[in-house]
């Protein structure tokens, strides 16, 4: 069965603290990795996607990077507008083009 | 590019009464569109797949006769949950794939509808 598990399950950082969220995958063949994240009573906003191992991507102070069984969402030196949810889902190849299997997601607080 | 919009963002409604959200596509046509669900501090699960022009599919455990859903344009879906009862209450959140983008895969999301059913 597909699964998606993220740690830590909340995460409080002092202002220009880098850290490091986890999201461990078990998947029967990956179409995709996908990252958002959602601040509170919104939708989830798109962050990244990854497609193959060693694959990395970035946009600002986030880094996405990818192996075969897990991704990290690397935050350097992290601003409090970087406070949110972040979510880590999955597609796999036998879920077409439609399931995404969200993770529980890392609630991240940055303090000043 | 690739915005998603709902409508209403909240709305709440007596018990036994049928509640509509809208969500639109505004800058793509989107051929399928998904309906999710998110309970307080939970992740997002999701309820069915929506197809322009056909029938849409639900996941395992979701009522179809009680969640509608209707595709009938490659801008708009719309869920309505009918008899709507407390349990029901939640915020539902939409998304579409846009299939002019490189890379197809990604969904969007929409700002969300929190519904409260009293």
């Amino acid at each position: 069965e597909d699964q998606v598990t993220q740690s830590p399950e909340a995460l409080r950082l002092q202002e220009g603290e880098s850290s490091s969220l986890n999201c461990s995958y078990t998947v029967s063949g990956l179409r995709g990795l996908f990252w958002y994240r959602q601040d509170p009573g919104k939708g989830p906003e798109f962050l990244f996607t990854l497609y193959s191992a060693g694959e990395e991507k970035e946009k600002e102070r986030l880094k996405a990077t990818l192996t075969k069984k897990e991704s990290f969402l690397h935050i350097t030196a992290p601003k409090p507008e970087d406070s949110a949810t972040y979510l880590c889902a999955v597609q796999s190849i036998s879920g077409g083009y439609n399931k995404l299997i969200f993770g529980a997601g890392t609630r991240l607080a940055v303090h000043p | 590019g690739a915005v998603v919009s709902q409508h209403p963002s909240w709305v709440i409604c007596k018990s036994g009464t049928s509640v509509k959200i809208e969500c639109r596509s505004l800058d793509f046509q989107a051929t399928t569109m998904f309906w999710y669900r998110q309970f307080p501090k939970q992740s997002l699960m999701l309820m069915a797949t929506s197809n322009e022009g056909s029938k849409a599919t639900y996941e395992q455990g979701v009522e179809k006769d009680k969640f509608l859903i209707n595709h009938a344009s490659l801008t708009l879906s719309t869920l309505t949950v009918t008899s709507a009862h407390p349990e029901d209450s939640s915020f539902y959140i939409c998304s579409a794939r846009d299939p002019g983008l490189q890379y197809q895969e990604t969904q969007y999301f929409g700002p969300g509808t929190r519904l409260l059913v009293l």
